[in-house]
């Protein structure tokens, strides 16, 4: 159980085009879902938490007009990078955590690799 | 603030050998969570383990086991007798209870190269 998917699992794109990446919890009601990005040879960077129906809170340095996330359903939470650019190629990988009272782990999708030309 | 130190970065052993990777952290909270995960070069993260900080057991699963202090606030990982697959980066991770499991908080990483 607690399965998370991401779709694409890698994109390529031109310089100024907007990247669309999903993130759907499976087989369980994601009421919070993290985004992180994780640049090579480098750690995971949280980039936000959504809950399901209510706007992201980002974290410090990270520009919501350029990484647009909506989080509409228990199961779906969308990243949206804007007019990207080459230094946005990172690998973005999604988590999702459902609100019980032992709840205390993220389940992680397998990851986004952009590449913007 | 919450803070996880890995302090190796890259460590290299020769297959069969024992290696142990360092996870120190930094929390407030007296309630606490610690994980280690592995991310092989797929970037898929790979759970491998939580630990809550009442439980300060050792925990050995097959050839691999984590050595919980609370006294020096480490949480490190051993495996034993390592093999190719073994080679990975591996991310130790700290989440405070209050938030529950929100306010991850991964360390540097320690990329671990197991030599045939």
């Amino acid at each position: 159980g607690a399965v998370v998917s991401q779709h694409p699992s890698w994109v390529i794109c031109k310089s100024g085009t907007s990247v669309k990446i999903e993130c759907r919890s499976l087989d369980f009601q994601a009421t919070t879902m993290f985004w992180y990005r994780q640049f090579p040879k480098q750690s995971l960077m949280l980039m936000a938490t959504s809950n399901e129906g209510s706007k992201a809170t980002y974290e410090q340095g990270v520009e919501k007009d350029k990484f647009l996330i909506n989080h509409a359903s228990l199961t779906l939470s969308t990243l949206t990078v804007t007019s990207a650019h080459p230094e946005d190629s990172s690998f973005y990988i999604c988590s999702a955590s459902y609100d019980r009272p032992s709840t205390d782990t993220q389940y992680f999708g397998p990851g986004t690799r952009l590449t913007v030309l | 603030a919450q803070k996880v130190t890995q302090a190796q970065t890259e460590i290299s052993v020769v297959e069969k050998e024992d290696v142990t990777l360092d996870c120190v952290y930094e929390t407030r909270d007296t309630t606490y969570y610690l994980f280690w995960y592995k991310q092989p070069p797929s970037g898929e993260l790979v759970f491998l383990i939580r630990r809550n900080s009442f439980d300060e057991q050792n925990e050995i699963s097959g050839r691999y086991s984590w050595n919980f202090q609370k006294s020096t606030s480490s949480f490190n990982f051993t495996i034993t007798a390592s093999q190719v697959v073994d080679s990975a980066v591996y991310f130790c991770a700290l989440s405070e209870a209050q938030n529950y499991g929100q306010n991850f908080v991964f360390g540097p990483g320690t990329r671990l190269s197991v030599l045939p």
